[in-house]
């Protein structure tokens, strides 16, 4: 077990430019969520889903910005038209069952930095 | 309005010292209270998970308590290294499916 695993670490891109981040989870989690951070500041929710299904997705920051998950397994997280304000670390974690109110522990990958120029 | 705050903000201590960091939330309901250890630049490492009924967990060096009467919690490292340089988060859970309500952290730096 690899642990959640996100690709790529880092991209920059141009503003206007479209762009996609994966999230491989750990095998058997169920749960997968997507987060933004921004330097000194707490993780911000996006989505989560519950193997294909999107149960949570009006925290996601504009329609830019849009999340699959189609087999259960991994996830994509796509934006849109980039703007320079998407610059952030976007983070994915998984876990096994409902994380959140049952206190099971949710992984988190190492991030993918989104540079916008 | 949910929300957490941490104290202090950053703190620089030496190699070997013992330190407290302090968590203050305004949540309701209350699920339970995560710390996370984040380094710079990586995703966050769950340290310790303690739900309304427990007020004290410990992970190797690292020993949370919760007191769910005045909504404080602390994280206590023992014996620091020069490896526990990170920021350190509390985080408590909103009774729903998704609701994480995240503090800014405080900023731990070690000293040899």
């Amino acid at each position: 077990d690899t642990g959640v695993s996100q690709n790529p670490r880092h991209k920059i891109t141009k503003r206007g430019q479209n762009v996609t981040f994966r999230c491989d989870p750990i095998s058997e989690h169920n749960r997968l969520y997507w987060y933004r951070q921004t330097l000194g500041q707490g993780p911000e929710f996006l989505t989560y889903f519950q193997n294909e299904a999107q149960l949570e997705k009006s925290r996601l920051l504009s329609d830019r910005f849009s999340a699959e998950r189609p087999k259960g397994s991994f996830s994509t997280l796509e934006i849109q038209r980039t703007e320079q304000g998407d610059s952030a670390m976007y983070l994915c974690a998984s876990s096994l069952g409902p994380a959140v109110s049952s206190g099971n522990t949710i992984y988190f990958g190492e991030g993918s930095w989104l540079t916008v120029v | 309005k949910n929300q957490v705050e941490q104290s202090p903000q950053s703190l620089i201590i030496l190699e070997g010292k013992n330190c407290t960091l302090q968590c203050n939330y305004t949540v309701s309901p209350f699920s339970n209270l995560r710390w996370y250890k984040q380094d710079t630049g990586r995703g966050p490492v769950s340290l310790t998970i303690m739900t309304f009924s427990e007020n004290t967990k410990s992970n190797g060096r690292y020993t949370a308590t919760l007191d769910a009467d005045t909504k404080q919690s602390s994280l206590h490292i023992t014996a620091s290294q020069l490896s526990d340089s990170a920021s350190y988060i509390c985080v408590v859970t909103v009774d729903s499916n998704y609701q994480l309500i995240w503090g800014a952290g405080t900023k731990l730096i070690i000293k040899p």
